[in-house]
């Protein structure tokens, strides 16, 4: 089987730093996604980790250490309209299928 | 380029009844995929497809079909609709290689089953 772990909820106050962790227990690993939805939207893409280290995209980045089955998202400089939720996926292998995980809630309070 | 395309937005079903979400992409990728997400839940796949004429299962295949005889469409076949099977559905189209993978969602199918 496979699992990813998330935490459920996050709040932060704006100009904050929020890091949200991604654990992950799977058979394979080709590389780890993160995706952002609100409320009432569609996923949209973030970002993706198929080697180990830091992937950066303006406010957020994104990490990953393969070693560890770990991976984390980082949301500099939070900002109201960042109050979203936050997925990672897995994939196992090329060109396979995403898994997600369970989502983290972010709350940013002025 | 519109991106994912995804009709109807919003459906009302009988039990029993079946339907037909469709799905359409612009960007000639050869992975799609369908999800449905339940309130406060995260997304789980249906079924995926790596090309026009392949498909395979997801987590939750039970209740659905789908067809992929194109690359732009994967529509998906709700066959005897159940109060279960209400949620929010969403397609996906995926560009995937080597190092590079983004998956793009259309905008949703929100279905009540009565």
């Amino acid at each position: 089987g496979q699992s990813l772990e998330q935490p459920s909820e996050v709040t932060a106050v704006e100009g904050a730093i929020v890091q949200i962790n991604c654990t992950y227990q799977t058979s394979g690993f080709y590389g780890l996604s993160w995706y952002q939805q609100h409320d009432g939207g569609a996923p949209t893409f973030l970002s993706y980790n198929a080697l180990d280290g830091l992937e950066e995209t303006g406010r957020f980045s994104s990490f990953l250490s393969r070693s560890d089955s770990y991976g984390y998202l980082l949301l500099q400089e939070l900002q109201m309209k960042d109050s979203a939720s936050y997925f990672c996926a897995v994939i196992k292998a090329a060109g396979n299928k995403l898994t997600f995980g369970g989502g983290t809630r972010v709350l940013v309070k002025p | 380029n519109a991106g994912v395309t995804q009709t109807p937005k919003f459906q009302v079903l009988k039990t029993g009844q079946s339907m037909t979400l469709q799905c359409a992409q612009d960007m000639n990728h050869e992975y799609m995929s369908w999800y449905r997400q339940d309130p406060g839940m995260g997304l789980r796949l249906i079924h995926y497809s790596v090309g026009a004429g392949i498909t395979d299962q997801g987590e939750v295949p039970n209740g659905y079909n789908v067809s992929r005889s194109t690359t732009e469409d994967f529509p998906l076949r709700l066959l005897s609709a159940a109060p279960s099977q209400t949620s929010v559905y969403f397609c996906a189209s995926r560009f995937s290689r080597g190092r590079e993978e983004t998956q793009y969602f259309g905008p949703g199918t929100r279905l009540l089953v009565l």
